[in-house]
């Protein structure tokens, strides 16, 4: 499980704060994708970067902002968020190579709370 | 489009039963299927997955799935349950184009007693 990690595990913020959510892989990957986690609803794909290059953008709001500076890192700019943005914030990779048969590999996610 | 049904939100099981987390799905060409377990407090774990070739998939921690084209299912399966096993289960599938999306189930809760 240490392939992925995410920081911070937790975070509360208020509605104006601006607060950034960070993600490293440590498995040589090419991907790497946000997903927002809420109770009792699927998993919502975010925001996909093939090789540092944003391949998907899941008509996510513009609160929140990605970064990806290189294949290992990626981070989620957050501000003025709502309350229902409160969630667990789920960081994944995969190699990239855009193969069906890709696996991703998950971080441990950001248990957001907006206040 | 693509679409994975968990029909259960939740299982219950005794150690030492078998064990088994229902999946259908629906997929446009041949399907891509992936099984992931989540802890709580902790990320989504990679079980198994189904490619191709054999459609019994052997994958971590003794879990089996069956592919079974007939009825569009990916059961996961186990034959001995522990009290570890207790967590959320997720099916996911992907179709054959490079455009397709992993889509994820709502769940299942898997609760084994001793």
């Amino acid at each position: 499980e240490t392939g992925v990690t995410q920081t911070p595990r937790h975070l509360v913020m208020g509605m104006t704060n601006k607060k950034s959510l960070k993600c490293e892989q440590h498995l040589g990957h090419n991907a790497m994708y946000w997903y927002k986690q809420s109770a009792k609803k699927p998993l919502e794909l975010m925001f996909v970067y093939n090789f540092k290059e944003q391949t998907e953008n899941n008509s996510v709001p513009s609160r929140f902002s990605p970064e990806c500076p290189n294949s290992s890192h990626l981070f989620l700019h957050l501000h003025t968020l709502q309350p229902e943005d409160s969630a667990l914030y789920l960081c994944a990779s995969s190699q990239g190579f855009g193969g069906a048969e890709d696996t991703q590999y998950f971080g441990p996610g950001t248990r957001l709370t907006v206040l | 489009a693509q679409s994975v049904a968990q029909p259960e939100d939740q299982v219950n099981v005794a150690e030492g039963n078998p064990l088994t987390v229902k999946c259908t799905y629906s997929v446009s060409g041949n399907p891509y299927l992936f099984w992931y377990v989540q802890y709580p407090n902790r990320g989504l774990q990679f079980l198994l997955k189904y490619i191709t070739g054999d459609n019994l998939v052997k994958g971590s921690y003794g879990f089996e799935a069956e592919f079974n084209k007939s009825q569009t299912s990916f059961h996961l399966k186990k034959p001995s349950a522990l009290v570890s096993d207790s967590a959320l289960y997720f099916c996911a599938v992907r179709g054959p184009y490079n455009t397709d999306k992993l889509i994820f189930g709502t769940g299942t809760r898997l609760q084994v007693f001793p």
